[in-house]
């Protein structure tokens, strides 16, 4: 089975600008949950979708939104960028939700905003 | 809330265990993993324990948890200096599986 795929890995962006960030679990799992990683904060959940839907959110402003489609591909939007959104963008999928389903993450892909 | 809590360096020489330690705030959590990342990749999971067990040993790793004081630890036998990575422990948040990681420990494995 194919891992979990993340494009772009590298991202360069400016300030004030958006960006879509694409993640593509593993065939059969269908729920994908997306982590922020920075030297400062360390690993931080974003949120999680299963079947389309949010089920989970973490503590991050509005500008951070997501979405799944019917394939389970996920994306995650980052609008009116700010210097402190460079980081490493991890994306996980799970064949379930909630407890005990085990997250496989995919690479990541890193951002880095001028 | 969950909180993770985790040493940041760690450095061992190769033949040698290492032990890498966590403590976290949250005693309803019910599973805690570690997952290892190396440069440039995403994490991978190397093992989970459930929380009504006190260890769990897969291979060359041992998985100790004192549920009173909240502590876990791995400990990797025969360290390998392929085993140089960023270790994260990490406990579930409530009943709805999202991960709370500790900041990660560098072990570095010197020849």
């Amino acid at each position: 089975k194919a891992g979990v795929t993340q494009t772009p890995r590298y991202l360069i962006k400016t300030r004030g600008q958006q960006v879509t960030l694409s993640c593509s679990p593993i065939s059969g799992h269908r729920s994908v949950s997306w982590y922020q990683q920075t030297p400062g904060q360390g690993l931080q959940f974003l949120f999680e979708y299963f079947s389309e839907t949010q089920r989970n959110k973490g503590n991050f402003p509005g500008r951070f939104s997501g979405r799944q489609f019917s394939n389970s591909r996920s994306e995650m939007n980052v609008s009116t960028l700010e210097l402190g959104d460079s980081a490493l963008y991890l994306c996980a999928s799970s064949a379930g939700t909630g407890l005990g389903n085990e997250q496989f993450f995919g690479p990541g892909t890193r951002l880095t905003v001028l | 809330g969950e909180d993770v809590e985790q040493s940041l360096f760690l450095s061992v020489r190769e033949g040698d265990s290492s032990v890498i330690n966590c403590t976290y705030t949250d005693s309803s959590s019910t599973y805690l993993y570690w997952y290892k990342q190396e440069p440039g990749a995403g994490l991978q999971l190397l093992t989970y324990i459930f929380s009504n067990m006190d260890m769990k040993q897969d291979q060359r790793l041992t998985v100790l948890l004192n549920k009173k004081d909240k502590h876990l630890s791995l400990r990797i036998a025969d360290t390998q200096t392929g085993d140089s990575a960023i270790y994260f422990c990490a406990g579930v948040r409530g009943s709805q599986g999202n991960l709370i990681f500790g900041k990660g420990t560098k072990l570095s494995v010197k020849p």
